[in-house]
């Protein structure tokens, strides 16, 4: 069974970075030729905002909205990968969730997120 | 404001049978892009249901089916328990954002 898990503070300082790291445990990302990882969002009381994704490889893709502040990285031989998001403020407060998008079969876009971490809740407060 | 809208909630009694709709536009459905939903319990980690349209992952019940038509889709739900009750999102690929993109949600009240 896969499983995933934020691990990060809870509370950061506006204008500073938010750092998360997504630990992965039942798969390896090194063999996932697969799977992609990502990051999701939720501020309170608003929708789920998809951040951005990293294959194994360290190759990335982000949400056009957060590029300029964001960074997701991949260490294969730590099985995990981290979310870097700089000069947040307080509208970058939200719960948090890694996720793993698994390859299936379509003549659309062949993913979808098969497995979540139960998510982290991020404060920006001074 | 979510790029799929969703109503905010619905509700049934044991044993009925309930939808939750979900509207996509042209960069996501209309453009052939799969449906995939997930539900959410508060604390723990969402759990997929239904993914490309209408296939379910081993070990969900076939009481949850999924559906999708030009830009509009669907999940149904028959023989509604109280363990159902829970939040349910819908969720796509987008061209425009080239990225992924998620309905509001909407509350599942078991009455």
């Amino acid at each position: 069974q896969v499983h995933l898990q934020e691990v990060g503070p809870g509370l950061v300082k506006p204008s500073g970075t938010l750092s998360l790291t997504c630990a992965v445990s039942g798969a390896s990302i090194s063999s996932s030729s697969s799977n992609w990882w990502s990051w999701v969002r939720q501020p309170p009381g608003k929708g789920l905002e998809w951040i951005g994704q990293i294959y194994r490889s360290g190759s990335a893709n982000y949400n056009p909205s957060l590029r300029s502040r964001v960074t997701i990285s991949v260490d294969v031989s730590e099985n995990h990968f981290s979310l870097n998001l700089n000069s947040v403020t307080a509208a970058d407060t939200a719960l948090y969730y890694c996720a793993r998008l698994n390859y299936y079969d379509s003549s659309g876009f062949p993913y979808y997120f098969d497995y979540w971490g139960q998510g982290t809740l991020v404060t920006v407060s001074s | 404001q979510s790029t799929l809208t969703q109503p905010p909630s619905v509700s049934g009694a044991p044993g009925q049978r309930v939808t939750i709709s979900c509207t996509g536009s042209r960069s996501n459905f209309g453009a052939g892009y799969d449906v995939h939903w997930f539900q959410r319990l508060p604390g723990t980690a969402p759990k997929l249901l239904i993914y490309g349209n209408i296939k379910r992952p081993s070990g969900v019940p076939d009481r949850f089916s999924g559906s999708k038509s030009g830009t509009s889709a669907s999940l149904a739900i028959t023989w509604l328990q109280a363990e159902d009750e829970a939040d349910y999102y819908c969720q796509s690929y987008d061209s425009s954002l080239s990225g992924w993109v998620f309905g509001g949600g909407t509350k599942l009240t078991v009455l």
